[in-house]
Formats: C-alpha cells, sequence, structure tokens
C-alpha cells in the first residue's frame, strides 16, 4: 500500500486569501496524483488529475503541482464557495489511497 | 450527463448480508472500469474493490477481500458490491465512482449509499 499524507489535517482563511495544501506520498507515484473536494453531504468531485491538469468546469483559481512524492493544492484567492474538505488520492497502484483531509474554514 | 445512483444500502446485524446496487447512465457503462469506495467519519474515504470494464478483473482492498464481491451487468448498466459477513467496521456511506481511464482518477460519483452493521 501507498499511505498519502496531508497537511495540515484544517486550516482556517479567509476570502481572498492564497492556500496551499500538501500531500506527500511514501513512495513514488510519479504524478498520478487527484484532488478532490467535498462538502457537506456531497460526493467528492474531482478538482484536478495527474498532479496538475485542471479538471473541466473547475474555476482556474484552483492549480496542482507536484511529482514523484510530494504535490500541493494551490487556491489562488479563496472564495466563500471553495470552503470544504479536500483530500488527495494517488491512483498508481492498486489500492489506490487518498490522503486524510484537509478541512478548509472560515476564519 | 453522467449519473450514478446507489441503492441497497440500510441496517443489517453482524454476519449479515447486503447487496448494493449502482444504476448508471449518460455514458457508455461497458467501456469503463468502476469501483466502490466507502467513506466514514473515523476513516475517511476508502477504496474497496474495482471491477474492470468487462468484469473478468476484480480488485478489492484486504479489509473486505474474500467477503466481498464486485459484479456488473453492462446490458443493465448496474454495478454491484455483494457484502457477507459483515462487521461492525463497515458500516459506512458507500459511493460508486467512474474511472476515466487506466490508473486514472474518478470523475464521477454517485450520492452514497449508508450501510449500518449493528445488532
Amino acid at each position: 500500500d501507498t499511505p498519502m499524507t496531508q497537511s495540515p489535517s484544517s486550516l482556517s482563511a479567509s476570502v481572498g486569501d492564497r492556500v496551499t495544501i500538501t500531500c506527500r506520498a511514501s513512495q513514488s507515484i510519479r504524478g498520478y496524483l487527484n484532488w478532490y473536494q467535498q462538502k457537506p453531504g456531497k460526493a467528492p468531485k474531482l478538482l484536478i488529475y495527474a498532479a496538475s491538469s485542471l479538471q473541466s468546469g473547475v474555476p482556474s483559481r484552483f492549480s496542482g503541482s507536484g511529482s514523484d512524492t510530494d504535490f500541493t493544492l494551490t487556491i489562488s484567492s479563496l472564495q466563500p464557495e471553495d470552503f470544504a474538505t479536500y483530500y488527495c488520492q494517488q491512483s498508481y497502484s492498486t489500492p489506490q489511497t487518498f490522503g486524510q483531509g484537509t478541512k478548509l474554514e472560515i476564519k | 450527463e453522467v449519473r450514478l445512483l446507489e441503492s441497497g444500502g440500510g441496517l443489517v446485524q453482524p454476519g449479515g448480508s447486503l447487496r448494493l446496487s449502482c444504476a448508471a447512465s449518460g455514458f457508455t457503462f461497458s467501456d469503463y472500469a468502476m469501483s466502490w469506495v466507502r467513506q466514514t467519519p473515523g476513516k475517511g474515504l476508502e477504496w474497496v474493490s474495482d471491477v474492470r470494464d468487462t468484469a473478468d478483473r476484480t480488485y478489492y482492498a484486504d479489509s473486505v477481500k474474500g467477503r466481498f464481491i464486485g459484479s456488473r451487468d453492462n446490458s443493465k448498466n448496474t454495478l454491484y458490491l455483494q457484502m457477507n459477513s459483515l462487521r461492525a467496521e463497515d458500516s459506512a456511506l458507500y459511493y460508486c465512482a467512474k474511472f476515466r481511464g487506466a490508473q486514472s482518477e474518478y470523475d464521477s460519483w454517485g450520492q452514497g449509499t449508508l450501510v449500518t452493521v449493528s445488532s
């Protein structure tokens, strides 16, 4: 298995802030890293795939970077609708594994 | 528009069985591998099972291997998860999710069906 570690576990920020969430894999996953956003009572929604590709329909304030073991999700200017929980997921090997999540809250 | 609709969850006693279904629409179901992913407040998101597009290959998390069986009926555009010998730790919200391609991301998810294992 490839454990995924996200940091921080929670984060308070204000509208307009730039926010970065980090995800680290226990071994190289090359570029097979995806990011999801989940709001309460809803299913996860794909934001970023293959480390840095923006899913269709997702605002350009979301971006992803990284390779091998270290990855980041950046939101350039937080909007009210961005307050949610974010998960990374590796799809390099089975079992696909998820990070524990980062809850982004309003300051 | 892709739609995935899970059903079949409910309350079951330890040792019991349930069969989850996921009805798919809006895409060519037989072209895509599908997964079951579950979520609990304590353990977050956990991959459970993959069923490849032709249903000839299935994969399972160690925690469910030998107890759960993933399958699909491409003629009915439906994914299944037969869950046997259920344990309290199997209690979760179960999602079905669509793979975009090999080693790729889940580009669509259902709304989930809740399974509670309790006496």
